[in-house]
């Protein structure tokens, strides 16, 4: 198994849809949690953080599910400018001693008119 | 503030050829990553530096070496280019090399296309 999963999609949405993606990670005792972006022939950013309480930025949403152990993204109101390649990432800090971000493969998502 | 600056952006080799790829950060980061992104997998860590004078191994070390050369720059090198060695190489560094709030978010290059024939 994988230690970080995604659906690769892609996931082809209208514009003003809502999509949800799901992440799933095989270490019970990681850390902390982020989404990142990528586009096109780009490096990865940072979208947002995950907490342990879900937040929220925007037409963004993240949550945590522990007990799961998966992560999970909403998008609300899609533009045409969210379509990208959403990257799960999962940090096993303290294994090994270093920050241990373990990328998955990442969701591609299209938005059209 | 460039952020973390990557060279060269492309680069063609035949097997066998050696390169290095440069990498520096203006950002007093102590932390510093190389990353290899191939098609339908994640990142994958090649080497790291948890702080100045440090490096190490990470999960695809086999065929790079690394050097800090000193807290901004942290270069790669491939002695004998392989074509499985072909992908998009990032180098990235977080603040530190622990975790606490925003200390291990990564800011990456823009990336380096190597393509190995």
């Amino acid at each position: 198994r994988k230690e970080v999963e995604q659906d690769p999609g892609p996931f082809n949405v209208p514009e003003g849809a809502t999509v949800a993606f799901n992440c799933t990670y095989s270490n019970s005792a990681s850390q902390s949690f982020f989404w990142y972006r990528q586009d096109c022939r780009k490096e990865p950013k940072l979208l947002m953080s995950v907490y342990s309480s879900g937040n929220e930025d925007g037409r963004f949403t993240a949550q945590l599910n522990r007990a799961s152990q998966y992560i999970s993204l909403l998008i609300r109101d899609s533009k045409l400018s969210d379509s990208a390649t959403y990257l799960c990432v999962v940090n096993d800090a303290f294994s090994g001693g270093y920050n241990k971000l373990i990328f998955g493969a990442g969701t591609r998502l299209a938005v059209h008119p | 503030n460039a952020g973390v600056t990557q060279t060269p952006k492309f680069q063609v080799l035949k097997t066998g050829q050696s390169m290095t790829l440069q990498c520096a950060q203006d950002m007093n980061h102590n932390s510093m990553y190389w990353y290899r992104q191939d098609p339908g997998m994640g990142l994958r860590l090649i080497y790291y530096s948890a702080s100045e004078g440090t490096t190490d191994k990470g999960e695809v070390p086999n065929g790079y070496n690394v050097s800090r050369l000193n807290k901004r720059e942290f270069s790669l090198r491939l002695e004998s280019a392989a074509p499985s060695q072909t992908s998009v190489y990032f180098c990235a560094s977080t603040r530190s090399w622990t975790g606490g709030l925003g200390a291990n978010v990564l800011t990456f290059g823009a990336g380096s296309r190597l393509t190995v024939l």
